[in-house]
């Protein structure tokens, strides 16, 4: 079965500055997609970021992007410039093959302070 | 363009009842997922449902249940409710049978008593 490892129940950083999340996953698959998604106390699940296996460029998404090791099975994610709306659980969740059922972490609880 | 929408927001059930939960997808999705938040875990993914049948199941007894609709909307059903039952309850849609990525929409609160 699938595992997700998010090592960091919680962190914070100060506005503005850098925070990295890390993520660490166990998959037989070779082609799978790899999710970050945020979850702010409003509990809607949010897409931040989407990696495709196969591509080696990691991701980029305006403040967010990801650091994919594939051989690792790593992908963490990096935010920039925080901001405080960026306060939110953070859940990475690989994809299981081509059938998309999404295997979440137990997720991050990221504050960021003003 | 409307995004994914779940009826009801909350709901409070008895131990033995019967629920039903609804989602609609997003415009131009065919596929639906459930899955299943538990307070301060991740989402456990209970079935997925594409063109009105099952195609993947997580690890969950009989008694959840679903059915898709010509239109792509989804209900879950839960039978014979336990307390253990009590979260929040999330629906996904995706497009292209499958391969696309999973929007969210905001959940069913459900609280069994």
């Amino acid at each position: 079965a699938q595992t997700v490892t998010q090592s960091q129940p919680e962190m914070s950083v100060q506005e503005a500055e850098t925070v990295t999340l890390s993520c660490t996953y166990d998959t037989s698959e070779n082609n799978y997609y790899l999710f970050w998604y945020k979850q702010p106390p409003s509990r809607q699940m949010i897409l931040v970021i989407r990696q495709e296996a196969y591509k080696q460029q990691n991701a980029t998404e305006n403040r967010f992007s990801v650091n994919f090791q594939k051989a690792a099975k790593s992908f963490s994610l990096k935010i920039s410039d925080s901001q405080l709306g960026d306060t939110a659980m953070y859940f990475c969740a690989p994809s299981q093959g081509g059938s998309e059922k999404l295997v979440f972490g137990k997720g991050t609880k990221l504050t960021v302070n003003p | 363009d409307a995004g994914v929408t779940q009826s009801p927001t909350h709901l409070i059930k008895t131990r033995g009842q019967q629920v039903t939960l609804r989602c609609s997808p997003k415009s131009g999705h065919d596929t639906v997922s459930w899955y299943q938040q538990a307070l301060g875990q991740g989402p456990q993914f209970i079935f997925q449902y594409y063109e009105e049948e099952e195609r993947q199941r997580g690890n969950f007894p009989d008694r959840f249940s679903g059915h898709q609709f010509p239109n792509y909307s989804s209900e879950l059903n839960v039978n014979a409710l336990l307390l253990g039952d009590s979260a929040l309850y999330l629906c996904a849609s995706s497009g292209h049978g499958g391969a696309g990525t999973q929007y969210f929409g905001p959940g069913t609160r459900l609280t069994v008593l």
